[in-house]
């Protein structure tokens, strides 16, 4: 089936370390974002690709940032992550802006 | 900020309808209602959309006032299942927007035995 994956579910990292998450579609999707989900809170956008064009988010710390290296991957790195980047990770595609989104599972990341 | 407001948590009996309404007073007229549903822990999935006609699929249906001030999602025959936070969300269709999603807070439905 085709779908969006993310691995690893859970990630855990220490204090300032870098950790980067993954992200693949088998959708062929030109379009792919990345949430934050903080705990009990609903998903914020961080930022999207379409194909290879960057888009980020106004309010996103400059502590992350995206790589697009083909049409079927996309990763999220967190240079230098806090406590407080604690939190779900989603990542989502679509085919076209205006086309639905479809969500990876997460992967949730525990900073110690 | 979120365009949508939704009740933040609601029951329902198995195997009855659940009836989950949204409030969108500011719509714009090319705004689409969309609903997505996250269960614990798990992807929001998306489930439906509409601009201003009632849409019904395998999942839900939804129903969208004729003044578009408001909608409702109606799972016909509501399962253990169907426990999730369900989101309204209200999504402006835009190539420079990129259909960003922006996400309330839901509504926390428990379908109970």
């Amino acid at each position: 089936d085709a779908m969006v994956i993310q691995n690893p579910r859970y990630q855990v990292t220490q204090f300032g370390k870098p950790v980067t998450l993954s992200c693949s579609q088998t959708l062929n999707h030109n379009v792919m974002y990345w949430y934050q989900q903080k705990s009990s809170q609903a998903p914020k956008l961080l930022f999207h690709y379409y194909d290879k064009d960057f888009n980020n988010e106004a309010d996103t710390p400059d502590n992350f940032q995206s790589r697009r290296p083909n049409t079927s991957f996309c990763f999220l790195d967190i240079r230098s992550p806090g406590l407080g980047d604690a939190a779900m990770y989603l990542c989502a595609t679509s085919r076209d802006n205006q086309e639905t989104q479809y969500f990876g599972p997460g992967t949730r990341l525990l900073v110690l | 900020d979120a365009k949508t407001t939704q009740p933040p948590s609601m029951d329902c009996a198995e195997g009855r309808a659940a009836n989950l309404p949204c409030n969108h007073s500011t719509i714009s007229g090319n705004e689409y209602v969309y609903w997505y549903r996250q269960i614990h822990s798990q992807g929001p999935q998306y489930i439906i959309h509409g601009l201003k006609n009632n849409e019904t699929n395998e999942m839900a249906s939804l129903i969208i006032t004729e003044d578009r001030k408001s909608s409702t999602l109606i799972l016909p025959h509501a399962t253990l299942r169907d426990t999730a936070v369900y989101y309204c969300i209200v999504r402006l269709l835009s190539y420079n927007q990129g259909g960003k999603l922006i996400f309330g807070q839901g509504t926390e439905l428990s379908v109970k035995p």
